[in-house]
């Protein structure tokens, strides 16, 4: 089956520096790489997501990038701001007739230092 | 107003005794799932279903049933809790096959003791 690995665990950045969060994936099948921010206390909730079409997103200042040959795609957030302190999860899918299972990696505590 | 919810919110129960986690949506989505959230192991996919009497196997189903009688419901089924069980639970559900975006429910936090 799928195996996500994502790095770091931690990661710490001051206020308006940029954050990066890496992930690989294991199954070359897979076709759907979103990304889920988690706030303490509450449910994930989609932040962006890319298909394996795509080479890059962006949506104002968080961007994900994928590399299919090499099977990493990451998270990018520009002049970060205290609110985006979170756990950040990647998640691979392959979503197709008969197949709907969702990867996650392990998480990244996100923390905006002021 | 769309959303996907779960009961009990927290519950705190004994090994060996039989429960069941709702999830109800008011979205007329196809697609529904469990997942169990544990500390530095992520989310993982518990069951899924992708319309109403088609169930799989997520990545950890063992201990778990679930069925899907009627499209808004998806309940979860732990027909003899164990303290390895004890975990934060997700239901989540999206539109259909190809669609991609997932809603995630409140949660459920299951203490087994």
């Amino acid at each position: 089956g799928e195996n996500v690995e994502q790095h770091p665990s931690t990661l710490s950045v001051q206020e308006g520096d940029s954050a990066v969060i890496k992930c690989t994936y294991s199954d070359s099948a897979s076709n759907y790489f979103p990304w889920y921010k988690q706030e303490l206390g509450k449910r994930p909730q989609l932040i962006i997501d890319i298909r394996s079409n795509v080479g890059e997103k962006k949506d104002q200042r968080i961007a994900v990038t994928l590399n299919k040959t090499a099977k990493h795609f990451s998270l990018h957030i520009t002049e970060t701001q205290p609110e985006d302190s979170a756990v950040y999860f990647c998640a691979a899918s392959i979503s197709n007739f008969g197949n709907e299972k969702l990867t996650f990696g392990t998480g990244t505590r996100l923390t905006i230092i002021p | 107003e769309a959303q996907v919810t779960q009961n009990p919110r927290y519950l705190i129960t004994v090994t060996g005794k039989k429960l069941t986690v709702t999830c109800s949506q008011n979205m007329n989505h196809e697609y529904m799932s469990w997942y169990r959230q544990d500390p530095g192991l992520g989310l993982r996919q518990i069951y899924y279903s992708m319309n109403v009497e088609v169930t799989d196997k997520g990545d950890v189903p063992e201990g778990y049933k679930v069925s899907r009688k009627e499209k808004r419901n998806f309940p979860l089924i732990l027909e003899s809790p164990s303290p390895n069980q004890t975990s934060l639970y997700f239901c989540a559900t999206k539109k259909g096959q190809l669609t991609y975006e997932q809603y995630f429910g409140p949660g459920t936090r299951l203490t087994v003791t």
